[in-house]
Formats: structure tokens, C-alpha cells, sequence
């Protein structure tokens, strides 16, 4: 059964500085991994995805890579600035036996970033 | 270009009540999924329908169900609310299995 991690729960961080956030899964047999930003009480923006052949996706300020052997993504924002401030989600998308279809979600890394 | 709509925004309920919230896909999208997300949680696959059948379901009780429509729209209807149903209910939409979802804004509900 697939499970996803992301680590640290919570992050607090001064405007300007490079971050880094993890996200783990137990099943190396993804397929593709999205990560997601939600702002409080809203729907999901998705950020960037990472399909099965590739290895990295970058967006303007964001890059993320997919390490499948490892288990590990990771979403790498730089220049940090106030408006980054928000929950972070990673979601695993496997293929398989009931596991087509479905996203399985980390709990979130919440971000603050001060000015 | 339209993303996913869903409606309403908000919904109180009592205990015990049915509730039916609906979602109107991506243009050019044919799929669509429910999730669940509690306060302080990351979002529950609930089920996902194709061809307005459902194709995959997570683990949900019957209480559950879902509906799509030949235009793609889908309805979520839960039965003999609980308190513990007060969540945030995201529709998420793609072409077939992906890749890439689009999710709504969702539907807050709130069971008393």
C-alpha cells in the first residue's frame, strides 16, 4: 500500500531564503508525482508534475525532482518571498492493481515565509 | 478557458441529512475524482468515474456515492451524515488517468 510523507510539517523561513521541501513514498512503482500548493480553505493549484520517464520539472522560481529508487521528491523554491506562504502538497500517482486513478496525498508542509 | 467548478462553496447539515454536491470538469476533460480532506489533513481519494462509471473506489463506506453525467459533470452524494463528514470536498478532473489532475476549489461542508 502506497504511503506518502512529507517532512517537516511546518516550516518558518525569512523572505529571501532558498528552501527545500521532502516528500516520501513507500512504493517505487509510481508513476507520476504532482506537488500542489493550497492556500487556507481553498482548492489545490497544481505546481509542477513529474511524469514517469522524467526526472525533474522546474517553474519559474520552483524546481522538483523525482528520485524513484530512493523513494524521495523533492520541491526546491527559491528567492522565498511572503506570497510563497501556504500549505505544500506532494501526491504519488500510481498504476496498478487499485492503485490506477488515484493520488495518493502527503499530509502537507505548511510554509511561512516572513518578510 | 473554464478550470473546475464545483458547488455550492459552503453547506451546513444536520446530523443524519443527505447531502448532494456537484462538480463541472476541466473543458476536455472526461474524468473525474472526489477527495475528502479534513482539517489539518492531506486529501482522501473517495472514487473516480470514467465513462459515467465508477472506475475506482478508495475506503469509503456506501454511504458514498457518486454519479456522472454524458456531459462529464459529476455529483457526490453522501447519506446519513456524521459529524466526522465535515471536510473540505475537492473535485479534481483530467483526461482519461492523467497525466496531471485539476482540482476545484471545493466544497466545505459542515455536519452539526
Amino acid at each position: 500500500k502506497q504511503e506518502v510523507t512529507q517532512i517537516p510539517a511546518a516550516l518558518s523561513v525569512p523572505e529571501g531564503e532558498n528552501l527545500v521541501l521532502n516528500c516520501s513514498f513507500t512504493d517505487s512503482a509510481i508513476y507520476n508525482l504532482q506537488w500542489f500548493r493550497q492556500d487556507p480553505g481553498k482548492g489545490l493549484t497544481s505546481l509542477l508534475l513529474i511524469q514517469s520517464s522524467q526526472r525533474e520539472q522546474t517553474s519559474g522560481r520552483l524546481n522538483a525532482s523525482l528520485d524513484k529508487s530512493s523513494g524521495r521528491s523533492t520541491l526546491y523554491i527559491a528567492a522565498s518571498q511572503p506570497g510563497d506562504s501556504a500549505t505544500y502538497l506532494c501526491a504519488a500517482y500510481g498504476r496498478g492493481s487499485g492503485n490506477t486513478g488515484k493520488l495518493i496525498f502527503g499530509q502537507g508542509t505548511t510554509l511561512q515565509v516572513k518578510p | 478557458d473554464a478550470g473546475v467548478t464545483q458547488s455550492p462553496t459552503h453547506l451546513i447539515k444536520t446530523r443524519g441529512q443527505q447531502v448532494t454536491l456537484r462538480c463541472s470538469p476541466k473543458s476536455g476533460h472526461d474524468t473525474v475524482s472526489w477527495y475528502q480532506q479534513a482539517l489539518g489533513q492531506g486529501p482522501q481519494f473517495i472514487f473516480q468515474y470514467y465513462e459515467e462509471e465508477e472506475r475506482q473506489r478508495g475506503n469509503f463506506p456506501d454511504r458514498f456515492s457518486g454519479h456522472q453525467f454524458p456531459n462529464y459533470s459529476s455529483e457526490l452524494n453522501v447519506n446519513a451524515l456524521l459529524l466526522g463528514d465535515s471536510a473540505l470536498y475537492l473535485c479534481a478532473s483530467s483526461f482519461g488517468t492523467g497525466p496531471g489532475y485539476t482540482f476545484g476549489s471545493g466544497t466545505r461542508l459542515t455536519v452539526v
